[in-house]
C-alpha cells in the first residue's frame, strides 16, 4: 500500500534555533517528492520538489534532502522564524500510471517560540 | 498574492441545504482539483478535472459533485447538506506538464470551512 508517513506529528521550537522534519514513503514507482507548507487558515505552497536523481534542494533557509534507496526525506529549517509556524506537509507523486498521483503526508505542525 | 479564490472561506449551515462552494483560478491552467482536509489528517482528492467538460471522481467517496464549464471556474456542490460534510473543502490548479500531473506544483486556495448543524 502507497503510503506517506511523517514525524513528528507536532514540534515546538524557540526562534533562532533548527530543525529538521522527516517523512518516509513506500510510494513506488516514485516520481517525485515535494514538500508544501500550510499556514493557519491558508492553502498549501509548494517549497520544494525533487527527483529521483537529486538528493538535495534547498530554497533560502529550508534544504529538502532526500534518500530515494531508503524512501526518506527530511526538511531542514535554519534559523527560524516566527513565520515559520505552520504545517509542513511532504507529498509523493508516482508515475505508475499514465496520470500518476499524489499521496500526501498529515504533515507535521511546527510552532516557533519567541 | 493568491491566483485561486474560494468562496465563501467560512459557511455554517443546517442539515439538507444545498450547497455550492466556488473556485477560480486566474492563471489559465487545464487542471484543477477539489480536497478534503480534516484537522492532522492528510488531505484527500475528492474530484478532478483536466479541462472544460473533463471531470472525474477522486480517491474519497464523495457524495459532492463537480462541473468544469469554464477554464477558470470549479464550483463543487453538495445537493443536500448532512453533518458529515464537516470539513475544510481546499480548491487547487496546476499547468499540464510534462509526464504525471505531481510533476507541476499545485497552487491552493485559502479553502472554504464547513459546518453542517
Amino acid at each position: 500500500k502507497n503510503q506517506v508517513e511523517q514525524s513528528p506529528q507536532s514540534l515546538i521550537i524557540l526562534e533562532g534555533k533548527n530543525c529538521t522534519l522527516q517523512c518516509n514513503y513506500t510510494v513506488s514507482p516514485f516520481s517525485n517528492l515535494r514538500w508544501y507548507k500550510q499556514d493557519t487558515g491558508r492553502g498549501p505552497v509548494s517549497l520544494t520538489i525533487m527527483t529521483f536523481s537529486e538528493n538535495t534542494k534547498s530554497n533560502g533557509r529550508y534544504t529538502a534532502t532526500l534518500d530515494a534507496d531508503t524512501k526518506q526525506s527530511s526538511l531542514h529549517i535554519t534559523a527560524s522564524q516566527l513565520s515559520d509556524s505552520a504545517s509542513y506537509i511532504c507529498v509523493v507523486s508516482d508515475r505508475g500510471s499514465t496520470l500518476g498521483r499524489l499521496y500526501f503526508g498529515r504533515g507535521t505542525q511546527l510552532t516557533v517560540w519567541p | 498574492e493568491a491566483d485561486i479564490y474560494q468562496t465563501p472561506r467560512y459557511l455554517v449551515i443546517g442539515t439538507g441545504k444545498k450547497i455550492t462552494l466556488e473556485c477560480s483560478q486566474t492563471m489559465g491552467h487545464d487542471k484543477m482539483y477539489w480536497y478534503q482536509q480534516d484537522p492532522g489528517m492528510e488531505l484527500h482528492l475528492i474530484h478532478y478535472s483536466y479541462g472544460v467538460n473533463s471531470t472525474e471522481k477522486g480517491d474519497l467517496s464523495s457524495e459532492s459533485t463537480v462541473s468544469r464549464i469554464r477554464t477558470e471556474h470549479f464550483p463543487l456542490t453538495l445537493e443536500s447538506a448532512r453533518p458529515s460534510h464537516t470539513s475544510q473543502y481546499l480548491c487547487a490548479s496546476s499547468e499540464t506538464g510534462e509526464g504525471d500531473y505531481g510533476n507541476q506544483p499545485q497552487h491552493f486556495g485559502d479553502g472554504t470551512r464547513l459546518s453542517i448543524l
